[in-house]
């Protein structure tokens, strides 16, 4: 157990709608990050927040959006959902990404998105 | 650019040592990481290495960085039915920088 918490565990939803991805980090983490993992497209990195303020962008859709509260947990808002949005999304928290030896990213254990 | 590179299949024989390779492109890395996925589970960090280290040992996992090549190969001894798994390197630049994984190589670990 890492200590990063998701849910929900899955989520089957329709074409066109919203969902909430939820994630709460490790004890005294700062950093939240959100990646994707889908057959064709492997682990891509979506967007990384550290203490509230988004600090990196990756591969993320418009339709893609991320908070982090001021508790620290995040979430993931993924809209106007398409047949290819199905996929497994991982949180990852880190203590503090500019220290060494405590960015070490820690996996939580994901929460697969089925859009039918 | 930034790009990670990993066979995608390994079969072993239980009691064996695994050797699972990987190769970076990014020469300004310095972390780099072992991910374990079990099937319907997330990612387990497994070790990582510094790059201004060439070797890494913890139990039975041997880390071995050649930066020279851009090559980091993880090592298991003693290879048991439970390391069955998608193994995934991955390289980051640190600071706020994500993480850039690999396909990942699925071990097969058979008696």
């Amino acid at each position: 157990d890492s200590g990063v918490t998701q849910t929900p565990k899955h989520l089957i939803t329709a074409t066109g709608q919203r969902v909430t991805l939820r994630c709460s980090p490790r004890s005294g983490d700062l950093s939240v990050y959100w990646y994707q993992q889908s057959l064709d497209q492997g682990l891509q990195f979506l967007i990384q927040y550290y203490n509230g303020e988004e600090r990196a962008k990756g591969n993320i859709l418009e339709r893609f959006s991320a908070q982090q509260f001021p508790d620290l947990h995040s979430e993931l808002n993924l809209s106007s959902l398409e047949l290819g949005d199905s996929a497994l999304y991982f949180c990852a928290s880190s203590a503090d990404p500019l220290t060494p030896r405590t960015d070490t990213q820690y996996f939580g254990p994901g929460t697969r998105l089925t859009v039918l | 650019g930034e790009d990670v590179e990993q066979s995608l299949f390994l079969s072993v024989r239980e009691g064996d040592s695994s050797v699972i390779n990987c190769t970076y492109t990014d020469s300004s890395s310095t972390y780099l990481y072992w991910y374990k996925q079990e099937p319907g589970a997330g990612l387990q960090l497994l070790t990582y290495i510094f790059s201004n280290m060439d070797m890494k040992q913890d139990q039975r996992l041997t880390v071995l960085l050649n930066k020279k090549d851009k090559h980091l190969s993880l090592r298991i001894a003693d290879t048991q039915t439970g390391d069955s798994a998608i193994y995934f390197c991955a390289e980051s630049m640190g600071g706020y920088n994500k993480l850039i994984f690999g396909a990942g190589t699925r071990l097969a670990v058979h008696p």
